[in-house]
């Protein structure tokens, strides 16, 4: 059964911190890796990788593939009250059911 | 541009009822995706609609049904509530591998 699995589920650091998260999957017809940040209402887009090794980078934001591993890693430094929210990791298949295969998400608290 | 938009924003029901969800996909996104998304399930895929033809489907009851009109608009119905339907619904569109979410439904039955 296709799965991914987000780690930790829930993560408090102090603002200034430097955070890294992590997403593994088991997913066949893998096309693509993506992250969102989900706050209040939907999830907002973030990055996709689909390349091996190449990082994605946003400003405090960046995030890797390692399709060997099968895991990808969200990191973010200098963290801010404002990136508080839950970070959900989904993979895309390139074909099946399901398009789209999330992981639970992982909490993320910034404390002032 | 406008982004996704759903309604209604919120809705109270009650079990046996039915539901009917509506998403409006941003301007030129033929692709609209739904997902129900509760605490313990986290973001489960529903169905995904293309040019008015169902496109996907997850592992979700018969209760749960949609469509997609000719300007890309979709509706999401679920028959029979149960409490365990209680969620929030999002929808998303997109045209090529990004889906982009809208504000999503909070659906409570009780």
């Amino acid at each position: 059964e296709d799965k991914v699995v987000q780690s930790p589920l829930s993560l408090v650091v102090h603002e200034g911190d430097t955070v890294t998260l992590n997403c593994s999957y088991e997913v066949t017809n893998f096309r693509s890796l993506l992250w969102y940040k989900q706050e209040k209402k939907a999830p907002t887009f973030l990055f996709m990788l689909t390349s091996s090794g190449i990082e994605k980078k946003s400003g405090r934001l960046s995030s890797i593939l390692d399709k060997k591993e099968l895991s990808s890693i969200l990191n973010i430094t200098a963290t801010q009250t404002g990136d508080s929210a839950i970070y959900l990791c989904a993979v895309e298949r390139i074909q099946g059911a399901q398009k789209l295969v999330f992981g639970q998400g992982t909490r993320l608290t910034i404390n002032p | 541009k406008a982004g996704v938009t759903q309604t209604p924003r919120y809705l109270i029901k009650t079990r046996g009822q039915q539901v009917t969800l509506s998403c409006s996909p941003i301007s030129g996104h033929r692709s609209v995706s739904w997902y129900q998304q509760t605490p313990g399930q986290g973001l489960q895929f529903l169905f995904e609609y293309f040019s008015e033809t169902q496109r996907n489907k997850g592992n979700f009851p018969g209760r749960f049904s949609g469509r997609q009109f000719s300007n890309s608009r979709s509706e999401m119905n679920v028959s029979t509530l149960e409490l365990g339907d209680s969620a929030l619904y999002l929808c998303a569109s997109s045209v090529t591998e990004t889906q982009y979410f809208g504000p999503g439904t909070r659906l409570l039955v009780l």
